[in-house]
């Protein structure tokens, strides 16, 4: 069965500090892994999307991680901010390129952020 | 400005009623999709569309209905066949059908209650 894992579920830290957010998925056969951000009441954004090929992919504070081999992928947020206080969604994409690819959703982490 | 917009940002229905959610983009993408988001769950496919006049079911489509008569727009009805439709509900578009590089585009959703 295709499912993604996401933890914590929520998660509490101090302005300015780190944080990694994990995911673990289970989907075949692989196609891209995306992250996405979703503030309380809104749709979600899209932060990354990486590939079987790639490691690591940023986007200013956000760096992704995919190990295909393990099947877990993380988003480290750097000197957090407290406009990063949202859910974030793991996405896997189940497939084969240039056919129709399921997207597969996480449950997502809450993360707040305080000052 | 491009986007995609959705309509009302709340909806409250009566049981037994059909209710209509509206989503419209500008974005000039073929591939549109409805989703429904549950608190502590992924986001779950209710139905897409990859071209005018065509329109596939997802993992959740009972009780539900869209059309696609115009490129775009999509629009949902929720009939009084499903059960339990007090959700958050999102529309999103893509340039192609979702897969390695046809990016998912959110809208800012509507939130339903049944009362």
């Amino acid at each position: 069965k295709n499912q993604v894992e996401q933890s914590p579920q929520s998660l509490i830290i101090l302005e300015g500090k780190n944080c990694t957010l994990q995911c673990n998925y289970t989907v075949s056969p692989f196609s891209n892994l995306r992250w996405y951000k979703q503030d309380t009441g809104r749709g979600p954004v899209s932060l990354t999307i990486m590939t079987f090929s790639e490691n690591t992919k940023s986007n200013g504070r956000y760096t992704a991680t995919l190990d295909a081999d393990t099947k877990q992928s993380s988003l480290h947020i750097t000197a957090s901010q407290l406009s990063d206080s949202a859910s974030y969604i793991c996405v896997v994409s189940a497939g084969f390129s240039g056919g129709y690819n399921k997207l597969i959703f996480g449950a997502g982490t809450r993360l707040a952020v305080h000052p | 400005d491009g986007g995609i917009t959705q309509s009302p940002k709340y909806l409250f229905r009566k049981e037994g009623q059909n209710v209509t959610l509206s989503c419209e983009q500008n974005l000039n993408h073929d591939a549109m999709y409805w989703y429904r988001q549950d608190p502590g769950q992924g986001l779950r496919l209710i139905y897409y569309s990859q071209i005018v006049n065509d329109f596939q079911k997802g993992d959740i489509a009972e009780g539900y209905s869209v059309s696609r008569e115009k490129k775009e727009s999509f629009p949902l009805t929720v009939t009084s066949a499903q059960k339990n439709p007090t959700a958050f509900y999102l529309c999103a578009s893509s340039q192609g059908l979702a897969g390695a590089y046809n990016e998912q585009f959110f809208g800012p959703g509507t939130r339903l209650t049944v009362l």
